[in-house]
Order: C-alpha cells, then structure tokens, then sequence
C-alpha cells in the first residue's frame, strides 16, 4: 500500500534553512505530483507548492515564493522541501502529501509531518 | 483568495447524526474534498468530490455541497469518529489549494 514516510523532527534558528524530506513507497513515484502542506499551532492547513514528479515541474505558493524548494530524487522514490530564511511563523508541522490519481484537486495520501520547531 | 469557514466544534452524542459544515461563496460551484485528522496522526481523505468515498471509508460518512455550504454528515457516530475535520476545494483563480479551519467532532 501507499506510504509517504518524512523525515524526523528538526529545531532551527531564525535565519537558518531546513530541508525536509519524504519518502514513498507502494506507487509508481513518478506517476504523481507531491505537494507540501503544513499547518502551525491552531492553524488552518497552509499549501505551499506542489512538485510534477515525471517531468519536474514545480510550483509554489505566492506566500512562500523566493523562500521554498522543492525537488526529487526519483531513484530514490524521495521529495525534498527547503525552506530558507527561517522565522518563529515559519514554526509548524510539515507534511507532504499525494496528488490524487486523475485529479488536480485534492490529496489522496498523507505523510505523518514532520514538526519543524524555529527558535533563537 | 478563497476563504473556507468551518464551525471550530461539533458535540454530538454516540448514534446519532453529525453535520460539519464549510462555508464559502458561492462553493456549490466547486468541488469540496474532506479530511479527518487525528492527534499525531497523518490527515486521511474521508470524501472527495463533494460525495464521493475513498475505499475503507465506511457508508455512514456522506457529503453534499449546494449554495454557499457543502457539508460533512456522519451517520450513527461511534466513538472512534472523534477527530478534527477539514474541508479543502481547489481554488482555480488562484491555483492554490485551500483548507478550511477544522472542526473538532467530540462524541459524548
């Protein structure tokens, strides 16, 4: 079966970067697009840029533009997301999740996050 | 951009019915996909489509989606049904995808 598996918790100063990534299994990986969504304490999920895994194309949201890449490793069955410039806001948990098979508009599968904690 | 506005909390007593609804312009135009998340776990697809169920989601989750509120029903609610629900369309003017706030469903 499907399994988005993401790497472990990671504590960053203000200013900093930090690269996250998941792993798939049980699916075709580049048949997919990956996306990132996190969502921080008592927030709402935040989408923040999707990647084509076949053809690489990538695309963010405007709120993270200049700030966020995301890229893969398809002989690794393994996406990444950086994103620099850390701030306290940027504190949140992380997930990637799977673009649904035939549909732009929704994830069919969730990885298990991956909280990001941002302090000085 | 497109705003999704969701109760913060639905109670409602083991057997009995549950709404959850999310609410936005004109969302009977788009479609309305559904997710339960529970405490350190990983969201999971509950309705897509407005209506539609994944494989393992049982029949009593159903979704209807007309005017401005599309809403999550679940039926003879168990105990093991408590979790938070999010609702997310895909907002083409933009092409972001977009969540609402999440309802906690607490069953009594």
């Amino acid at each position: 079966q499907v399994h988005l598996v993401q790497s472990g918790a990671e504590v960053k100063k203000p200013g900093t970067s930090v690269k996250l990534s998941c792993k798939a299994s049980g699916y075709t990986f580049s048949n997919y697009a990956l996306h990132w969504v996190r969502q921080a304490p008592g927030q709402r999920f935040e989408w923040m840029g999707w990647s084509n895994i076949g053809d690489d194309n990538t695309r963010y949201s405007q709120d993270f533009q200049g700030r966020i890449t995301i890229s893969r490793d398809t002989s690794a069955n393994t996406a990444y997301m950086e994103l620099n410039s850390l701030r306290s806001e940027d504190m949140a948990v992380y997930y990637c999740a799977r673009g649904a098979a035939g549909s732009i508009q929704y994830f069919d599968y969730w990885g298990q996050g991956t909280l990001v904690a941002v302090s000085s | 951009s497109y705003v999704l506005t969701q109760p913060p909390s639905v109670a409602v007593a083991p057997g009995k019915t549950a709404r959850i609804t999310c609410g936005g312009d004109n969302i009977g135009s788009k479609s309305v996909h559904w997710y339960h998340q529970k405490p350190g776990q990983a969201p999971v697809l509950v309705i897509f489509y407005d209506s539609d169920r994944p494989s393992g989601i049982p029949e009593r989750f159903s979704g209807s989606n007309s005017g401005n509120t599309a809403t999550l029903t679940i039926s003879r609610v168990e105990a093991g049904d408590e979790a938070d629900y999010h609702c997310q369309v895909w907002d083409s003017s933009s092409g972001h995808w977009v969540f609402g706030g999440g309802t906690k469903l607490t069953v009594l």
